[in-house]
């Protein structure tokens, strides 16, 4: 069974357009992330929510939205595309905001 | 704030050699440490983590990794590798005192064992 699974695995879009990337835990986990890793594999957090509440909101544009319907989802919708939000974006949850994160298998954003 | 160091950006080994990833880190409060592993277009799987107790941390795959708090390091070990253990390893920290549970990476090693 999936524990962390996001949709899609792999998206190329064009400039300017809107998209959005869907995660889902399985593991009853109170709190959800997103991770950017750029192409020198680098990993940053962007967002951290507990039981749907914003908690971490590291310094990404408002282009980024994330939401979360419940405590499972977290999704990440990402308006007026740039070259430079082509990454891989990683979902990952954990039981509380300092423990062990498990990591989703990651949606690999092409922008042409 | 905490900062994260992986002292070597690729680590080439011979099957069955041990070898050591280095990890150091920075940060004015106590942390907890983990390791990651990354294989080719997958996502990140942990490895082992240092929470408290024993410095000596075993963990999947026979790995183990020693807490040393005096060197702020966290360096991870496996006495023999296989060619399986080629992948990104990524060293990370987390301060219980910050709230949201922001995980701080360090740049990534590249294992690379060839047989």
């Amino acid at each position: 069974d999936t524990a962390v699974s996001q949709t899609p695995k792999y998206l190329v879009t064009q400039m300017g357009n809107d998209k959005s990337i869907k995660c889902e835990q399985n593991l009853g986990h109170d709190t959800m992330y997103w991770y950017k890793q750029d192409s020198k594999k680098f990993l940053k957090i962007m967002f951290s929510y507990n039981n749907k509440e914003l908690i971490i909101n590291e310094t990404v544009p408002n282009r980024f939205s994330p939401k979360s319907p419940d405590k499972a989802h977290l999704n990440l919708h990402i308006n007026s595309l740039e070259l430079g939000d082509s990454a891989v974006y990683f979902c990952a949850s954990s039981p509380s905001d300092f423990y062990e994160q498990y990591f989703g298998p990651g949606t690999r954003l092409t922008v042409t | 704030a905490q900062s994260v160091t992986q002292l070597d950006s690729q680590v080439p080994v011979f099957e069955e050699a041990p070898v050591e990833l280095r990890c150091n880190y920075s940060s004015s409060v106590s942390v907890y440490l983990f390791w990651y592993v990354q294989y080719p277009n997958q996502g990140l799987q942990l490895l082992l983590k240092y929470l408290s107790g024993s410095t000596l941390v075993k963990g999947i795959n026979g790995f183990e990794a020693e807490f040393n708090k005096s060197q702020t390091s966290f360096h991870l070990r496996k006495p023999s590798v296989h060619i399986s253990d080629t992948a990104e390893y990524f060293c990370a920290v987390i301060s219980p005192y910050n709230p949201g549970g922001k995980l701080i990476f360090g740049q990534g090693t590249e294992l690379s064992v060839k047989p």
